[in-house]
Order: C-alpha cells, then structure tokens, then sequence
C-alpha cells in the first residue's frame, strides 16, 4: 500500500459531460501528479500541482484542470468528455517535485465514456 | 519530447525460464526508473538508477544501466507466476518531476 487513494474505482459517463476525480495524497506530500492510461499503453503525464500551483502540464487540452488543497487531497476536472478519454487515471504524490523523490501511484480510477 | 522505447513488447515464457526486457533512449538520460504493473492494477515502483554502469539485484531482479546512459534493462533469473504484468521503465524530466514511461513490456509466466 502507497497510502495514496483515489475515488471512486470506477465511474462510467457519457460524451458531453463533466467528472471529478479525487486523490488524496500521503500526508506531507506536497506534489500531486496526475496520468492517463489508455489501454494497453504506458501512463501518460497530464499535469503536476505543487503546493496548490499548478507546476508543470503535459499535452492535454484546457478542459483537463486540476486543484490541490491544503489537506493533501487533488482533483482532476475533465468537461466536455469525449470518447477518447476513456482511460484509467493514475495520481502520484511525492514529498518534492525532485528527481531524487520517489512518486508513489494511488490504485486508479477507471473512467469509461459512452 | 523525450522518447523511450522498450523491447519485446509482450513475452510468454515457461516458468522457471529467465525474461529480459530493454528500455533505450536516443538522449543520454540522468536518471531511470523500473515500475511493474500487474494486470488490473496501478504502477508499483521497483527502483532507480542514476549512475553509469550501475547495476542493482532485488531478489531474481537485476537492473542495469547502460554506460553511455541511454539504455537500461531489467532481467528477472527463474520467473514465477508472480511475476506476470506489465514492466514499464520511466524516466523523470528535470525541472518538475515529470515521468516519461517508455512503451512497457508484458510477460505472462506460463506454471
């Protein structure tokens, strides 16, 4: 267990709407990351909060945000779903946003689009 | 952006039988990391690598790190039916701790 943990494990919506995925990160994490994971591929980086700024964004469009809070906890907003964004959504924290500290992955959530 | 390719990209083996799997980059990397997922779960860090040459055992696992630090590969000795998932090398992005994971191999172990 990496004392990371995200919710819900599976959510199933349809094209056009919005979600919210949360993660809470080990206490004192100050970094939170967030992937996408299409079948069958390796994770994909979509951005990184470090103490609730975003400090780095991957090739996503806009309507993939994110927000950190004070108590360790993150989310990731995608509007506007399309088909595509059916994938497994991994978040990772980590003490410091530094090559020498490990990132540790929460167990996912599984999002299906219709 | 940065780019890592892995090979094979899927191998069934007989338990008992060693697996190799190969992780290179065209760009000289500072650092490598090995992560196994295993089928319906989230990447589980194994390890990092960061000098040149570097050679690291866990158990069955050994991991190494090319001199010229553009190639990595992880060799497990006498697979178990444990081992089957997906193995992923990644590595990190300087500046904001951005994981780049190469393209992943898939073992299935066969008893």
């Amino acid at each position: 267990e990496t004392g990371v943990t995200q919710s819900p494990t599976h959510l199933i919506k349809t094209r056009g709407q919005q979600v919210t995925l949360r993660c809470s990160s080990q206490s004192g994490h100050n970094t939170v990351s967030w992937y996408q994971q299409a079948l069958g591929q390796g994770p994909q980086f979509i951005f990184q909060y470090y103490r609730e700024e975003e400090n780095g964004r991957g090739n996503f469009p806009p309507r993939f945000s994110g927000l950190q809070f004070p108590n360790y906890s993150s989310e990731l907003n995608v509007n506007a779903l399309e088909l595509d964004d059916s994938a497994l959504y991994l978040c990772a924290s980590s003490l410091e946003p530094l090559e020498s500290y490990e990132q540790y992955f929460g167990p996912g959530t599984r999002l299906t689009v219709t | 952006g940065q780019q890592v390719m892995q090979i094979p990209q899927y191998q069934h083996v007989q338990e008992g039988e060693d697996f190799t799997t190969y992780c290179n980059s065209s760009t000289t990397l500072s650092n490598i990391q090995w992560y196994k997922q295993r089928p319906g779960g989230h990447p589980v860090f194994l390890i990092q690598l960061v000098k040149s040459g570097e050679v690291k055992k866990q158990k069955r696992l050994t991991f190494q790190f090319g001199e010229a630090k553009k190639n990595s590969s992880l060799h497990i000795t006498a697979t178990q039916t444990t081992d089957v998932g997906t193995y992923f090398c990644a590595v990190m992005n300087t500046g904001f701790q951005k994981l780049v994971f190469g393209t992943g191999t898939r073992l299935l172990v066969s008893p």
